[in-house]
C-alpha cells in the first residue's frame, strides 16, 4: 500500500543536541509538509515543500530546518532542542494534481527532549 | 481569513448512541472540507472529504453534508462504537490553494 512512513516512532534527545527527523513517502506526492502537535491541540504547520521549492511559515522558529533531497523523502532537524519542542512531528503529503489536494499523514514522531 | 470552529469537546457517549460533532468554517469562496481522526499516539487520518456545496462525503459510518448556506460541515454517525474513541479534526483547503486550516479538535470517547 502507498503509505508515508516516518522514521523513528518515538525520538529522545538531550537539550541543545541536534536531531533529525524522517519522513518518506510512496505516494509520489509533489507536496510535503511538516506538523508540530502538543497535547492533542490542531497540527501546527512548520514549513513545507512543493516540488523542491521551501516555504517556511512565518512563526516557525529558525531552530527548526527541513531538507528534502528527492522526491520520496523529506527530513526535520532541530539544531538546538529545547523543553518546548518536546512534541509529535506530523509528516504529510499531497498532490496538487488533481482533486480536493487531501493530506495524507505518516504516523508521526513523539520526541522527548530531556 | 480562513477559519474552522468545532464544538468543544470531551464528547462523552455510550456505545450504539447517535454522534454529531458540530463543525462551521469562514472562508471566502468555495473551500474544500475534511474530517480527519487520530486514534491515541497515531497520526491523522483522513475520515472523508467534500468538495463542493451540497456535497456528502462518507466513510466508514460516519457522514458529513458541505452546507453553504450555513457554512457547516457537521460530523454524524448512527451508532458509535468503542473503537470509535479518538480526537477528531475538521479542517478545510481554500479554493486558492494554500494550507489546511485546523479546528482545535474534539475528543470523542465511547463508552461500553
Amino acid at each position: 500500500d502507498a503509505m508515508v512512513i516516518q522514521n523513528p516512532r518515538y525520538q529522545v534527545t538531550q537539550f541543545g543536541k541536534p536531531v533529525t527527523l524522517s519522513c518518506s513517502q510512496t505516494l509520489n506526492h509533489n507536496v510535503m509538509y511538516w506538523y508540530q502537535q502538543k497535547s492533542s491541540q490542531a497540527p501546527k504547520l512548520l514549513f513545507h515543500y512543493y516540488d523542491k521549492d521551501f516555504n517556511n511559515e512565518a512563526d516557525t522558529p529558525d531552530n527548526f530546518q527541513s531538507r528534502r533531497p528527492n522526491t520520496s523523502f523529506c527530513f526535520l532537524d532541530i539544531r538546538s532542542p529545547g523543553l518546548g519542542d518536546a512534541a509529535m512531528y506530523l509528516c504529510a503529503t499531497s498532490s496538487v494534481r488533481g482533486g480536493a489536494y487531501e493530506q495524507y499523514f505518516g504516523p508521526g514522531t513523539r520526541l522527548t527532549v530531556t | 481569513g480562513n477559519s474552522v470552529t468545532q464544538m468543544e469537546g470531551p464528547v462523552t457517549l455510550s456505545e450504539e448512541a447517535f454522534l454529531t460533532i458540530n463543525c462551521t468554517y469562514t472562508a471566502t469562496g468555495y473551500p474544500s472540507l475534511f474530517w480527519y481522526v487520530q486514534y491515541p499516539g497515531e497520526g491523522l487520518q483522513l475520515l472523508l472529504k467534500a468538495t463542493k456545496a451540497d456535497d456528502k462525503g462518507s466513510n466508514k459510518g460516519f457522514e458529513a453534508t458541505y452546507r453553504k448556506e450555513t457554512t457547516s460541515f457537521h460530523l454524524e454517525k448512527g451508532s458509535v462504537q468503542v473503537s470509535d474513541s479518538a480526537v477528531y479534526f475538521c479542517a478545510l483547503r481554500g479554493n486558492q490553494g494554500g494550507k489546511l486550516i485546523f479546528g482545535q479538535g474534539t475528543e470523542l470517547s465511547v463508552k461500553p
